[in-house]
């Protein structure tokens, strides 16, 4: 099993570019999570999903669009990407009784 | 969702046995408290989880006193692999529940 993983691992983009981050599990959960990650900072969530074909918000999601069009994926949109969403984005999944999240390797990605 | 309180930084010394404290005084009935841990670039991974009273795993103990609105991390003689940012997190386990934030969590340094 591979796990959590995700693409790509670094980026950098200009404002106003767009982006799409994928996140990949192999072990059939049925809940995932986008979190962001800043400098000394703990993790905030992004947006979550309970199952294929439904999302929802969750702390931080303005800037940001979501889908979960398989079971497997869940995919992060930057439709305008601004400075201030240079962070680290991590994925993570769970399965529904669990209260374990397994988190992939993260994305580090920089607007300039 | 509980609230959780824990302290910003702690150093120890090799070979000594560290206790992170957590406060969640808020906590719901049907909450789960759950231990994380975050080196650096790296997503977090979970440590232990558990409900009430005293929890053990290979790595480390998890202690809940009767009124649940604490939980103590206890990591028995660290080494300097354990240098990372311990994070604490309250919330429930059934379907739609979800963690809403890790917060800054607590940064060991353990000294040589």
């Amino acid at each position: 099993n591979a796990g959590v993983t995700q693409t790509p691992k670094f980026r950098v983009l200009k404002t106003g570019q767009s982006m799409t981050l994928l996140c990949a599990q192999d072990m059939n959960h049925e809940y995932m999570y986008w979190y962001r990650q800043d400098p000394g900072m703990g993790l905030r969530l992004i947006h979550y999903s309970v199952g294929e074909g439904t999302t929802a918000k969750g702390e931080v999601p303005d800037g940001y669009n979501v889908s979960r069009l398989k079971k497997q994926n869940f995919l992060l949109g930057l439709e305008s990407a601004a400075p201030s969403q240079t962070s680290v984005y991590f994925c993570a999944s769970r399965t529904r009784g669990g209260g374990e999240q397994y988190f992939g390797p993260g994305t580090r990605l920089t607007v300039t | 969702l509980a609230k959780t309180t824990q302290p910003i930084s702690m150093d120890s010394y090799e070979g000594q046995e560290v206790n992170i404290t957590c406060s969640h005084n808020n906590i719901a009935t049907n909450d789960y408290i759950t231990w994380y841990q975050q080196f650096p670039s790296q997503g977090p991974r979970f440590i232990i989880q558990g409900y009430k009273t005293k929890v053990t795993n290979e790595v480390a103990s998890l202690f809940i006193p009767a009124d649940r609105k604490s939980s103590t991390l206890s990591l028995p003689r660290v080494s300097l692999s354990d240098t990372a940012v311990y994070y604490c997190l309250v919330g429930g386990k059934g379907a739609g529940s979800y963690q809403l934030t890790f917060g800054k969590g607590t940064k060991l340094s353990v000294i040589p």
